[in-house]
C-alpha cells in the first residue's frame, strides 16, 4: 500500500507531556499538509511544507507546536507540554505540486490529553 | 478567505432513498471544490472534485455533485444509497493549495 501512513493511530498522555507525530506521505508528492480535526468539525488547516520548507501556519499553531520535512519526505509534529484541549484527531496529507491537486489523506493519529 | 458552510449537519434517509448533501462556498475569486468522505477512525477519501470544465461531476460509486457558479454552491447528491453509505461527508474548498472544510454532513442510512 503506497498511501499515507502515520503513526501512531492512537495516544494517551498526561497533561504537560510532549508528543511526537510521525506521517510518510505518498512519496512523489511534494506537499504535505497537517491538520486537526475536533468532534463534530471539519479538518482545520495547520501548516504545509513544500518538499523540506514549511511555507505556512496557521494561528492555531501555537509555540507549542513545531513540525518538521528534514528531507522533504516524512514529517514529524510535536507537541510540547500538552494541554487536555490539545485532544483532537491529528491528519496528514499530502499531494503534487500543483493547484487544484487532490490532498491524500493519511488514517489520522488521535490524542486524548488526560 | 474562501469559506465552505455545509446547510446540514446530519441527514437521515433510508435505503435506496435519494440524498442531497448541500454545500455552499464564498469566495471572491475561482475556486476548486471537493467532497471528501470520513468512516469512523479513518481519514478523508476523495470523493469527487470539480477544478473546471463541465459542471456536473460524478464519482465510482454513484455520487454526484454540481457546480452552480451564481449560487456559489456544490450539493452533492445520490439518487439511491445504501447501507454502507453511512459516513461524515465533508466540503472542502481550495484556493492556491489552501484548503478549507465545512463542518461536515453525518448521513446515516437507515434499513
Amino acid at each position: 500500500d503506497t498511501g499515507v501512513s502515520q503513526d501512531p493511530r492512537h495516544k494517551i498522555t498526561k497533561r504537560g507531556q510532549n508528543v511526537t507525530f510521525r506521517c510518510d506521505p505518498i512519496s512523489e508528492h511534494n506537499r504535505l499538509y497537517w491538520y486537526r480535526q475536533t468532534l463534530g468539525q471539519g479538518p482545520e488547516f495547520l501548516t504545509y511544507f513544500q518538499n523540506e520548507a514549511q511555507l505556512e501556519k496557521s494561528r492555531l499553531l501555537s509555540d507549542r507546536f513545531s513540525a518538521e520535512r528534514p528531507k522533504g519526505s516524512f514529517s514529524t509534529l510535536e507537541i510540547q507540554r500538552t494541554e487536555q484541549g490539545d485532544s483532537a484527531m491529528y491528519l496528514c496529507a499530502s499531494s503534487f505540486l500543483a493547484e487544484g491537486e487532490t490532498q491524500y489523506f493519511g488514517p489520522g493519529t488521535r490524542l486524548l490529553v488526560l | 478567505a474562501q469559506s465552505v458552510t455545509q446547510l446540514d449537519s446530519q441527514v437521515p434517509v433510508f435505503e435506496e432513498a435519494p440524498v442531497e448533501l448541500r454545500c455552499n462556498y464564498s469566495s471572491s475569486v475561482s475556486v476548486y471544490l471537493f467532497w471528501y468522505v470520513q468512516y469512523p477512525n479513518q481519514g478523508l477519501q476523495l470523493l469527487l472534485k470539480y477544478l473546471s470544465g463541465s459542471t456536473l461531476v460524478e464519482s465510482i460509486n454513484g455520487f454526484e455533485a454540481e457546480f452552480n457558479k451564481s449560487q456559489t454552491s456544490f450539493h452533492l447528491r445520490k439518487p439511491s444509497v445504501h447501507i454502507s453509505d453511512t459516513a461524515e461527508y465533508f466540503c472542502a474548498v481550495s484556493l492556491a493549495n489552501d484548503m478549507r472544510f465545512g463542518a461536515g454532513t453525518r448521513l446515516t442510512v437507515k434499513p
